[in-house]
C-alpha cells in the first residue's frame, strides 16, 4: 500500500508569514493528491484537488503543487482563520489514504 | 445545495453491531461513488470503505474487512455502513463522503458517533 507522510506534524507561524506544508507519498500517484483542511468540531473540508486546482470557494492564497511523490501546499499569507489541521490524500486508486496531518498553529 | 446527514452511531459494547446511515440530498446520488471515513478521537483521518455509483465495486480498509459492509440505495439516496464485531479501536466519528477514485471528496456530512465501551 502507499503511504503518505506529511511534514511538518505541527507548524507554529504569524499572520501574514507565508507557510508550507509537504506531502509525500512512497510511489508515484501522479497529479491524485487532495488537500483538506479541518477545523475543532468541523469536517473536513476540500481546498486542492489534483495537486494544484483550487476547490470553488477557497481563497486564493491557498496554493498546491507538486506531482508524482512529492506535493506542497502554500499558504501565501497566513491568516488567523487558518488555525487548522490540514491532511493530504491521495485519490489514484480505490484506498484513499490519508496523511496523518498537520497542526497549524498561530505563533 | 448538497447535504449529506449521517446518523445511527451510539454506545455499543464490543463484539456489537450497528448500521449507520448517510442522506443524500442536491445531487443526482446515484452518479457518484460514496465513502466512509472515520477519525478516532484526536487523530487522524482513516479512509474506512467505498462504493461505486451502481454498487458493483466495493472496497474496505483492512482494517475493517470482513467486518464492515458498505451498501447503498440509489431510490431512497442513501449509504449505509453496516459494522459488526464492534472492537474498542473502533470508537471514531465516522463521516460519509462524496467522493471516490479519481475523484476527491468534495462533500462531507457531519458525522455520527460511535462508541465501543462495555
Amino acid at each position: 500500500d502507499i503511504q503518505m507522510t506529511q511534514s511538518p506534524s505541527t507548524l507554529s507561524a504569524s499572520v501574514g508569514d507565508r507557510v508550507t506544508i509537504t506531502c509525500r507519498a512512497s510511489q508515484s500517484i501522479s497529479s491524485w493528491l487532495a488537500w483538506y483542511q479541518q477545523k475543532p468540531g468541523k469536517a473536513p473540508k476540500l481546498l486542492i484537488y489534483k495537486a494544484s486546482n483550487l476547490q470553488k470557494g477557497v481563497p486564493s492564497r491557498f496554493s498546491g503543487s507538486g506531482s508524482g511523490t512529492e506535493f506542497t501546499l502554500t499558504i501565501s499569507s497566513l491568516q488567523s482563520d487558518d488555525i487548522a489541521t490540514y491532511y493530504c490524500q491521495k485519490y489514484n486508486t480505490y484506498s484513499q489514504t490519508f496523511g496523518q496531518g498537520t497542526k497549524l498553529e498561530i505563533k | 445545495e448538497v447535504q449529506l446527514v449521517e446518523s445511527g452511531g451510539g454506545l455499543v459494547k464490543p463484539g456489537g453491531s450497528l448500521r449507520l446511515s448517510c442522506a443524500a440530498s442536491g445531487f443526482i446520488f446515484g452518479t457518484y461513488s460514496m465513502n466512509w471515513v472515520r477519525q478516532a478521537p484526536g487523530k487522524g483521518l482513516e479512509w474506512v470503505s467505498s462504493i461505486s455509483s451502481n454498487s458493483h465495486y466495493i472496497y474496505y480498509a483492512n482494517s475493517v474487512k470482513g467486518r464492515f459492509t458498505i451498501s447503498r440505495d440509489n431510490a431512497e439516496n442513501s449509504l449505509f455502513l453496516q459494522i459488526n464485531g464492534l472492537r474498542a479501536e473502533d470508537t471514531a466519528l465516522y463521516y460519509c463522503a462524496r467522493g471516490g477514485t479519481f475523484y476527491p471528496n468534495d462533500y462531507w456530512g457531519q458525522g455520527t458517533l460511535v462508541t465501543v465501551s462495555s
